[in-house]
């Protein structure tokens, strides 16, 4: 069956950078891109980017661009998101979510969220 | 950018009622590329339907979308007791970028 599993959560000072993994199983990794979004508590959901496992190409939302990175290790079927210059508005839930891009476009699988806290 | 807008914020209503949500789009949007999505407390978001009117697999019947151009719905037939969640709209634009809506909470009368 298809998983996403994501790292423990996180606690930042502001200005550090975080890294959060999404391993994948149960399909072929370089097949479906990633995308990250993120919930801050009691918040909707806000998209910040996608990453192609297969060419490693990546897009991200505006607001994110220079403060974001997406990789990943096709070896281990591992995706990441990094973000930098943390501040206290980036304490979220970040999810990893698999993008089906067919005819129809739509993430099918979501990880279970990373809590990364931003505090002095 | 599109922007998603979602009515009701809160529907309260009770078991076994019909609940209908709104998501309005400020530009037309590709019915492919429109989905639902069910969140409940402590847990990551699930897919209701894409396409605009197709379930995901494993979704009751009692789910239903429907709509087109700006204009899109999300019908519960039957509220039973594990629907009391929130559900958001998305849609995908070009660049690409996807945008959520801001939601609409369904709880217990």
């Amino acid at each position: 069956q298809v998983q996403l599993v994501q790292s423990g959560a996180e606690v930042k000072k502001p200005g550090a950078s975080v890294k959060v993994s999404c391993k994948a199983s149960g399909y072929t990794f370089t097949s479906y891109d990633i995308n990250w979004v993120r919930q801050a508590t009691g918040q909707g959901l806000e998209w910040m980017g996608w990453m192609n496992p297969n060419s490693g190409n990546t897009g991200y939302a505006q607001k994110f661009q220079g403060r974001v990175t997406m990789t990943r290790n096709t070896s281990i079927s591992t995706a990441y998101m990094e973000l930098s210059s943390l501040r206290s508005e980036d304490t979220a839930v970040y999810y990893c979510a698999r993008w089906v891009a067919a005819t129809k476009y739509y993430f099918d699988y979501w990880g279970q969220g990373t809590l990364v806290t931003v505090s002095s | 950018e599109i922007v998603l807008t979602q009515s009701p914020g809160t529907l309260s209503l009770s078991p076994g009622e019909r609940a209908t949500l709104s998501c309005r789009a400020s530009q037309s949007v590709s019915s492919s590329y429109l989905a639902w999505y069910q969140q409940k407390p402590g847990q990551a978001p699930r897919l209701l339907v894409y396409g605009a009117s197709s379930r995901a697999t494993g979704i009751p019947d009692r789910f239903s979308g429907s709509g087109s151009g700006t204009g899109f719905t999300l019908t519960i037939s039957r509220l039973e007791p594990e629907d009391f969640a929130v559900y958001y709209c998305q849609q995908y634009g070009s660049s690409p970028i996807f945008t959520f809506g801001p939601g609409t909470k369904v709880d217990i009368k």
